[in-house]
């Protein structure tokens, strides 16, 4: 088992630019979720999804898109990047099934907007 | 609404010291109380977890209780040693598993 894979590791976008950050779980996993980590603080959650199809905002979704269309992937879009966005992304599972749906992380996508 | 509260770093600590992170939670409901661990450069790793009163968790040396009596899950290690440094997550989550609430983490560094 792979786990949460993310990608890119790392991204430098320009104010403005697009892009897409990947997640992929291979645990099948119905619950997904974004967080985004900024310099020492906690984690706040963008987004998150009870499975295919279904997705719902987290506490800071502005600036930010999902979508699932299959179980294992849930990838992040962010349309014209800002640097307020510079972070540190997660994307995490868990399954109800474990009871205490404990989540599993991925090692994160750090994103730099200039 | 839910929330959980954990102390404020940084800590540090001489390696041999015992350790205590302090974590309180509100919750509407009876959550499932964790621990993560987030080393440099990393993702963050389940420490340990409590699903109901009183259960104890434990991994690596480490150990949290979960009390109800006064809503609290506080880290604790009799011996830390210098690959303990890293941040530490307190976090809970209702029956329904939709949300996690995270506190704000507390950075440890264990000096030789």
């Amino acid at each position: 088992n792979a786990g949460v894979t993310q990608t890119p590791k790392f991204r430098i976008l320009k104010i403005g630019q697009s892009m897409t950050l990947q997640c992929t779980q291979d645990m099948n996993h119905n619950y997904m979720y974004w967080y985004r980590q900024d310099p020492g603080m906690g984690l706040k959650l963008i987004y998150y999804s009870v499975g295919a199809g279904i997705t719902d905002k987290g506490e800071v979704p502005n600036g930010y898109n999902v979508s699932r269309s299959t179980t294992e992937d849930f990838p992040l879009r962010l349309e014209l990047a800002a640097p307020s966005q510079t972070s540190v992304y997660f994307c995490a599972s868990s399954s109800p099934g474990q009871g205490a749906y404990e989540q599993y992380f991925g090692p994160g996508t750090r994103l730099t907007v200039t | 609404g839910d929330s959980v509260t954990q102390m404020e770093g940084p800590v540090t600590l001489s390696e041999e010291a015992f350790l205590t992170i302090n974590c309180t939670y509100t919750a509407t409901g009876y959550p499932s109380l964790f621990w993560y661990v987030q080393y440099p450069g990393e993702g963050l790793q389940l420490l340990l977890k409590a699903t109901k009163a009183d259960d104890k968790g434990s991994n690596k040396g480490f150990e949290a209780t979960y009390r109800k009596e006064t809503t609290s899950f506080h880290l604790e290690k009799g011996s830390v040693q210098v690959s303990d440094s890293a941040v530490y997550f307190c976090a809970l989550s209702e029956f329904t598993g939709n949300q996690f609430y995270f506190g704000t983490g507390t950075s440890l560094t264990v000096i030789p």
